[in-house]
């Protein structure tokens, strides 16, 4: 096991709603990214955060946002949810910024209708 | 065109055959490369890291070729636990570590 932790597991929320998801770093970790994956398809980079700041952004619209805490978990909240928004969530912990392997955690399946 | 562009699959071979999956990527600036496998609805596991001389570990050889942007993935000796999807995963690099990956390769190992 890779010692990251996600929360909750499943969620279902209806179009309009806000969500927010979370999790824990693995220890002597501190930068997380958050990454969506669609049904069928390889995950997409949302953020990162490397010592509490935003560290690069994808192609995601601003109702999607972060905050990373002294600790190094971190939050993913999602503002005014679109059905297309069904998806996993997962995040990865990795050590420092660049290249560095990154390690997942087991993701939260959120279903938007 | 995809940044990450992998084999489509499915692959179906049986227990003890040998596999290979091909990966191109088209950012020249890419700095470092894995391979993740996936198992059905579970997070991607890193299965190795690849790098430029090529490595092993055990029944799986990566190799790099940065001069045609092309990574590959060797199994031999397949067996049923192998069965998964394969992700090909580029890093950018620079200060901004996010990973990009490819849509998958899906491999199913049969008795």
């Amino acid at each position: 096991e890779t010692g990251v932790t996600q929360s909750p597991t499943h969620l279902i929320k209806t179009r309009g709603q806000q969500v927010t998801l979370r999790c824990s770093s693995q220890s002597g970790h501190n930068t997380v990214s958050w990454y969506q994956q669609a049904l069928g398809q390889g995950p997409q980079f949302i953020f990162q955060y490397y010592r509490e700041e935003e560290n690069g952004r994808g192609n995601f619209p601003p109702r999607f946002s972060g905050l990373q805490f002294p600790n190094y978990s971190s939050e993913l909240n999602v503002n005014a949810l679109e059905l297309d928004d069904s998806a996993l969530y997962l995040c990865a912990s990795s050590f420092g910024q660049g290249r560095n392997e990154q390690f997942f955690g087991p993701g939260t399946r959120l279903t938007v209708l | 065109r995809k940044e990450v562009e992998q084999d489509p699959g499915p692959f179906n071979v049986p227990e003890g055959a040998t596999v290979a999956f091909n990966c191109t990527y088209s950012n020249s600036a890419s700095q470092s490369f894995f391979w993740y496998r996936q198992d059905c609805r579970k997070e991607p596991k890193l299965l190795m890291s690849v790098y430029s001389s090529g490595n092993e570990d055990g029944r799986f050889t990566a190799q790099l070729n940065r001069a045609s942007q092309y990574i590959s993935l060797l199994i031999r000796d397949s067996k049923l636990s192998d069965s998964a999807t394969y992700l090909c995963v580029v890093n950018r690099g620079g200060s901004q570590g996010n990973l990009i990956f490819g849509k998958g390769t899906k491999l199913s190992v049969k008795p």
